[in-house]
């Protein structure tokens, strides 16, 4: 199994929902990344964990909350989002981090619109 | 620092044409360089890296990329453009902790 697995794969919000993004993936990676990317943008970075520990924030602010309940699974808990929220959210992993030739998989993405 | 510099936004081919995608690379260390693929509705896929040894790299889908350090570059190529070719491509270059990305290249194919 190859794969991460995003869900849900659209998702549309108001500004004072809360909802949470997820993703899976049992490769056995010890490390697990969000992205946000916008149309014909490349991805940017938001959190990486490494080891079910948060590595780096890239400064994302607050109202972007990540989880790592296990080595397999990723959550981003969504609240009070903006408009200019509204992205492709792409979670990826690979099995190490701090290496620098990591293969990087990624899931799908989520959709987001935030009215 | 580590950044990578995707040359044109967009490249349009024909259908069983040459496909060539330019990168250029800037990094203080021994660059790892990396070429992505994201199919529309998709997360990006790799398609193949370049860390150290032999500097012609080959990927998936017949795609192949050549590391010349005397130019700075590592473009992507492929022989024979196929319909299912059109995508964004991404080029990224080893940062701190993972590879640093290219603003990206949009490949069309017209049949």
């Amino acid at each position: 199994d190859t794969e991460v697995t995003q869900t849900p794969k659209h998702l549309v919000m108001g500004m004072t929902n809360k909802k949470s993004l997820k993703c899976e993936q049992h490769m056995g990676h010890r490390a697990m990344y969000w992205y946000k990317q916008k149309a014909k943008k490349p991805p940017e970075l938001m959190f990486v964990y490494s080891y079910e520990k948060l590595s780096i924030n890239e400064s994302v602010p607050s109202r972007f909350s990540p989880e790592c309940p296990n080595s397999s699974l990723l959550n981003l808990h969504l609240h009070a989002l903006q408009p200019e929220d509204s992205a492709l959210y792409l979670c990826a992993s690979s099995q190490e981090t701090g290496t620098g030739d990591e293969k990087l998989f990624f899931g799908s993405g989520t959709q987001l619109s935030v009215l | 620092a580590q950044s990578v510099t995707q040359l044109g936004s967009h490249v349009s081919v024909s259908e069983g044409a040459l496909v060539l995608l330019r990168c250029n690379y800037s990094s203080s260390v021994p660059p790892y360089l990396f070429w992505y693929v994201q199919y529309p509705n998709q997360g990006l896929q790799l398609l193949l890296k370049y860390t150290t040894g032999a500097t012609l790299v080959k990927g998936i889908n017949g795609f192949e990329a050549e590391f010349k350090k005397s130019e700075t570059s590592f473009h992507l190529t492929k022989p024979s453009a196929h319909m299912s070719d059109a995508a964004e491509y991404f080029c990224a270059v080893r940062g701190s902790y993972i590879p640093t990305f290219g603003r990206g290249t949009s490949l069309i194919v017209h049949p």
